[in-house]
């Protein structure tokens, strides 16, 4: 398996444009997670999908941030409009349920560092 | 809330010596608590997992312990070497959470000298 792919790995825009960030999951993984990581701050949560459906937005900074996760194997994270403290590397991970319902190890993406200028 | 700490935030050791890398979390409900390594510039890659129910986890050279009373795990690193030199960050899944949330400590950047 290729693991989670994440396009592009990077970005550099200006302030005020829209961004949008890409994922890929592992295939066969049920659960998708984005995260922020930055110096400040650290590595959060964003959001979280199980099935395709969003189960907890409440990490989303603000309602410029935007996530769709249309089949298993897609999901994108929008930002319109960017600013310059959204600037951070965006990690996308997948991992697959336990028969517990709760997840076990979550597999990364290589991130993608965004710039806004 | 659940808070997670890890120190020191950096060390540097030379080659050969036991590493030993602690976490601290505030809330013991936890379900489990994972081990990461981040390389510069790289995602997270997994190193170990340990379930609620265990006390420690194994994978060659690592070991991870887990005091849920105490809210604290350890990662021992044995005979270290230059190649061991990255950041490794502890996470824990709450039980209580109404998902699947990994909260994260803040890290420790290891340094191995040859």
């Amino acid at each position: 398996d290729a693991g989670v792919i994440q396009s592009p790995r990077h970005e550099v825009t200006e302030m005020g444009q829209e961004v949008t960030l890409r994922c890929k999951p592992i295939s066969g993984h049920d659960y998708l997670f984005w995260y922020r990581q930055t110096m400040m701050r650290g590595l959060e949560l964003l959001i979280y999908f199980n099935n395709n459906v969003p189960i907890d937005d409440s990490g989303m900074p603000e309602d410029r941030f935007s996530a769709k996760m249309p089949n298993a194997s897609f999901s994108t994270l929008k930002i319109q409009p960017s600013e310059p403290r959204d600037s951070a590397v965006y990690f996308c991970a997948s991992s697959l349920s336990s028969l517990r319902g709760n997840t076990d190890t979550q597999y990364f993406g290589p991130g993608t560092r965004l710039t806004v200028l | 809330k659940q808070e997670v700490t890890q120190i020191p935030a950096a060390l540097s050791v030379p080659e050969g010596e036991n590493l030993v890398l602690n976490c601290s979390f505030t809330d013991s409900a936890i379900y489990n608590l994972q081990w990461f390594r981040q390389d510069p510039g790289k995602g997270l890659t997994s190193l170990l997992l340990i379930q609620s129910s265990q006390r420690e986890q194994t994978s060659g050279r690592l070991n991870a312990s887990l005091d849920k009373s105490s809210g604290r795990s350890t990662l021992y690193i044995a005979a270290s070497q230059p190649g061991d030199s990255a950041t490794y960050l502890c996470a824990v899944s709450l039980i209580k959470a109404a998902g699947n949330k990994l909260t994260f400590g803040g890290g420790t950047r290891v340094l191995v000298k040859p």
